[in-house]
């Protein structure tokens, strides 16, 4: 069965930092993209950053570009999302989530998703 | 960046009604659209991808069409649980954005 879960998240001031973590099982990690996706109290779902299975290219939204760094450890099946100089904005359930990209028509969706950890920036 | 527009953004209907929620995009996306159901206090969880296929283990009920701009997410007749929000998902290009949500209620 595969499994996402994710840990690191919690209070933290305006301006600090934060690493979460994801930890993956019942597949095969380094073959598939791996994303992260927050979600504000109350609000829709906002992408934040994926990466590739090598690990060798992100991308990132422009609300964190610059402050966020997206990483994974394919030896240990675990994806990192690095935060640093945290807003109040950032305020969220942050999850992660496999990119899965169809053999034939290319197409990319996202499955499953992990059932996220909350980060909360308030001083 | 690719905007996706939900309509409507709240939704009240009937158990055994037959609803459509649409997504439109801001420039085409081919088949690059997926769509979600999200219950409260629980993980998005795929329904559709490629715009019209449905994820193995989602009910038959369930249905897209489209391509280019405009997409549909159909229930064919509500059962109690599809009560939730759903969200479509352009993948065609980065940043990978989301509809602002449609919320269907009783």
């Amino acid at each position: 069965e595969v499994q996402l879960l994710e840990s690191g998240g919690g209070l933290v001031q305006p301006g600090g930092s934060l690493r979460l973590s994801c930890a993956a099982s019942g597949f095969t990690f380094s073959s598939y993209a791996m994303s992260w996706v927050r979600q504000a109290p109350g609000k829709g779902l906002e992408w934040v950053s994926s990466i590739s299975g090598s690990g060798g290219n992100s991308y990132y939204a422009d609300s964190v570009k610059g402050r966020f760094t997206i990483s994974r450890d394919n030896s240990r099946n675990v994806l990192y999302l690095q935060m640093n100089s945290l807003r109040a904005e950032d305020t969220a359930v942050y999850s992660c989530a496999r990119t899965v990209r169809g053999a034939i028509s290319g197409v990319n969706w996202f499955d499953p998703w992990g059932q996220g950890t909350l980060v909360t920036v308030s001083s | 960046d690719i905007q996706l527009t939900q309509s409507p953004s709240f939704l009240s209907a009937s158990v055994g009604d037959r609803v459509t929620i649409t997504c439109r995009a801001s420039q085409g996306i081919s088949s690059y659209l997926a769509w979600y159901q999200q219950k409260p206090g629980e993980a998005p969880k795929l329904l559709i991808y490629a715009a019209s296929t449905l994820q193995r283990g989602a009910p038959s009920r369930f249905s897209g069409s489209g391509s280019g701009t405009e997409f549909t997410l159909t229930i064919s007749s509500l059962q109690p649980e599809d009560f939730a929000t759903y969200y479509c998902q352009q993948l065609n290009s980065y940043p990978y954005t989301f509809g602002q949500g449609t919320k269907l209620e009783i």
